[in-house]
């Protein structure tokens, strides 16, 4: 069975610095893995998708990796902004449905 | 081209009420999923259909939970009987068939307050 786990559950920086975000996974079978971001009480934003044979894919200050051999995937931010504060998800697509099993989540603070 | 919409956006029911959301795929798309995010954990996977079929409903509740996806109009997800453990934000997701990554596209959410 299919298990995603983020580490920090929690992290708070100054505004400026650059930061990685951990995701893992037990089954290294996956299709995409795709991290969103989401803000209290609201939806899902999704940041970057990055095929099952792709090791990684940039977006402006993100930059993501995929390392499938090892079950692992990191969220890069550079120079964090206080509006990069939020929770940010990691999803692995699996099975033959293709649907999304989710990581706890990161809860990031950036102090101004 | 609009995306993904869910609809209410809040409902609030009594114990013992019925819940309907409605999810309206982006243009397109006839795969829908849906997931429950329960406060304070993380989201999971609850159902996964395609127009009139029910595909993978392995995350579904034995008992209340029910989805269709019909033939046309919006795909609906029914609870039963709402109970306070019910009380949570419910999300769809579409993706278009054959799409080459497969990559599925989310609505806002429906947040369910059982009273």
């Amino acid at each position: 069975k299919q298990e995603v786990t983020q580490i920090p559950a929690a992290l708070s920086v100054p505004e400026g610095e650059n930061l990685v975000l951990n995701c893992s996974f037990t089954d290294s079978a996956i299709y995409n893995l795709q991290w969103f971001r989401q803000d209290p009480g609201k939806g899902l934003t999704s940041l970057l998708l990055i095929q099952s044979s792709q090791r990684e894919q940039t977006s402006g200050r993100l930059n993501a990796s995929l390392d499938k051999s090892s079950g692992r995937s990191t969220l890069y931010i550079a120079a964090s902004q206080p509006g990069d504060s939020a929770t940010y998800l990691c999803a692995v697509y699996g099975g033959a449905t293709n649907k999304l099993i989710f990581g706890t989540g990161t809860l990031l603070a950036v102090q101004p | 081209n609009a995306g993904v919409m869910q609809n209410p956006r809040h409902l609030v029911r009594r114990r013992g009420q019925e819940a309907r959301l409605r999810c309206s795929p982006m243009k397109g798309h006839s795969h829908v999923y849906w997931y429950r995010q329960l406060p304070e954990e993380g989201l999971k996977f609850m159902v996964y259909l395609q127009k009139e079929n029910i595909i993978d409903e392995s995350g579904m509740p034995k008992e209340r939970f029910s989805a269709e996806f019909p033939k046309e109009g919006p795909s609906i997800l029914r609870i039963q009987q709402v109970v306070r453990g019910d009380s949570a934000a419910y999300f769809c997701a579409s993706r278009k068939p054959g799409q080459a990554n497969n990559e599925q596209f989310f609505g806002p959410g429906t947040r369910l307050t059982v009273l």
